[in-house]
């Protein structure tokens, strides 16, 4: 099967970095996925990570080591719309199928 | 990116009734979309794997007499949730996949 592990909560201020840890364990990895999702809607891609590094997308980077199973999002200057909750899934090829495996989701707040 | 849309956005209904959601691909053809299902506070879960032109792939547990799926063309499945029940009041999203997956916007079923 899937494990995937993401802290529950966590607290940063406006302007900060804040960097988000997922772990997980796969058989036929195929990629992680980073979504952001607010309160109510439906989540929104960040990054995509298959290969071991860091890829970066303005104030967003996200980091992959597939031998530790280990990944993160970073997020810089942060804003107060940065809010959210943020996702990593898991994409596997086992048994042929392509669709994503979720971790429960980190809820970021971002205060003053 | 690509654009997945969702109808309708939510629905009330009376316990016992059918209810079905649409899930479009707008721009692209998508022969595999994906349901999943969210729980207040909680991170989603696939439900099935929508295939063009052939049955549904269900996840365990998902009863399929009760989610039926239809995937009859290229840009459009359909999941309709037949004697709904208090208990099926959920968040419910769908995804098309090119290189990764698009969502759209959510239905939010509240079975009354």
């Amino acid at each position: 099967g899937q494990n995937i592990d993401q802290p529950t909560e966590m607290t940063a201020t406006e302007g900060a970095i804040v960097q988000i840890n997922c772990t997980y364990q796969t058989s036929g990895f195929n990629g992680l996925f980073w979504y952001q999702q607010h309160a109510g809607e439906a989540p929104t891609f960040l990054s995509y990570n298959v290969l071991d590094g860091l890829e970066e997308k303005g104030r967003f980077s996200s980091f992959l080591s597939r031998s530790k199973g280990y990944s993160y999002l970073l997020l810089k200057e942060l804003q107060m719309k940065d809010s959210a909750s943020y996702l990593c899934a898991v994409r596997s090829l086992l048994a042929g199928r392509r669709a994503l495996t979720f971790g429960s989701g980190t809820r970021l707040q971002v205060q003053p | 990116g690509a654009v997945v849309s969702q109808h309708p956005s939510r629905v009330i209904c009376k316990s016992g009734t059918s209810v079905k959601i649409e899930c479009r691909s707008l721009d692209f053809q998508a022969t595999t979309m994906f349901w999943y299902r969210q729980f207040p506070k909680q991170s989603l879960m696939l439900m099935a794997t929508s295939n063009e032109g052939s049955k549904a792939t269900y996840e365990q547990g998902v009863e399929k007499d009760k989610f039926l799926i239809n995937h009859a063309s290229l840009t459009l499945s359909t999941l309709t949730v037949t004697s709904a029940h208090p208990e099926d009041s959920s968040f419910y999203i769908c995804s098309a996949r090119l290189a990764e997956q698009f969502f759209g916007p959510g239905t939010r079923l509240t079975v009354l």
